[in-house]
């Protein structure tokens, strides 16, 4: 099984601030490669798909980028919205894992 | 709206049986494929089993194989998880959700809709 990555485990950032978070993936994933934003108690959300394509409805301040094995997602200026766990995912080879998740607070 | 409504869920002794449902609408479910991923509390999100849109293929992960079996039926816009010899740590919030790409053979193609998830609850 390929094995996700995510570092950090955790983040405490406050608004307005840049943030990013990689995922490294124990194999290449081509671009394979998804973020998906969730807030306790809800499902997760598409927000990058294909490695660097936004979801529709996305805020332009989220982007990612990388191919293979390294990823990043970037988000530019926080928002009170954007504190969250967020989650990359494989979709190259069965079974389609997912990181570890990434829980980004409020400083 | 495209939405995704799951139900089934509920407490069961291990060794037991349960069988989820997820209801769809608003979209032409019979062009996708759909997911089940299950959250266990606290933790992270594990992909357990696809489904391709006309039920011809089906996937599962390694910890489920043999246990739990997938399917749906397209007249009725729902897919099932049958889930047996449930054990402990089978329980989880489970979610369905929907491949990205319609006619996806293997549903790589992320999971663009997800429904509310419904819990799972397995007593030792």
């Amino acid at each position: 099984d390929i094995q996700m990555t995510q570092s950090p485990s955790s983040l405490s950032a406050s608004v307005g601030d840049r943030v990013t978070i990689t995922c490294r993936a124990s194999q290449s994933v081509s671009n394979f490669l998804h973020w998906y934003q969730q807030k306790p108690g809800k499902a997760p959300k598409l927000l990058i798909y294909a490695a660097s394509s936004l979801q529709s409805g996305v805020p332009s301040r989220f982007s990612a980028s990388g191919s293979g094995t390294d990823f990043t997602l970037t988000i530019s200026s926080l928002q009170p919205e954007d504190f969250a766990t967020y989650h990359c995912q494989q979709t190259y080879i069965i079974p389609y894992g997912f990181g570890q998740g990434t829980k980004l607070e409020i400083k | 709206q495209v939405q995704l409504v799951e139900s089934g869920g509920g407490v069961v002794q291990s060794g037991g049986s349960l069988r989820l449902s997820c209801a769809a609408s608003g979209f032409s479910f019979s062009s996708y494929g759909i997911h089940w991923v299950r959250q266990a509390p606290g933790k992270g999100l594990e992909w357990v089993s696809f489904i391709r849109y006309d039920g011809s293929d089906k996937y599962y992960a390694g910890s489920v194989k043999g246990r739990f079996t997938v399917s749906r039926d397209n007249s009725k816009n729902t897919v099932y998880l049958q889930m047996n010899s449930l054990r402990p740590e089978d329980a989880a919030v489970y979610y369905c959700s929907k491949d990205r790409s319609a006619w996806e053979l293997r549903g790589s193609n992320s999971f663009d809709i997800w429904g509310q998830g419904t819990m799972v609850t397995v007593s030792s």
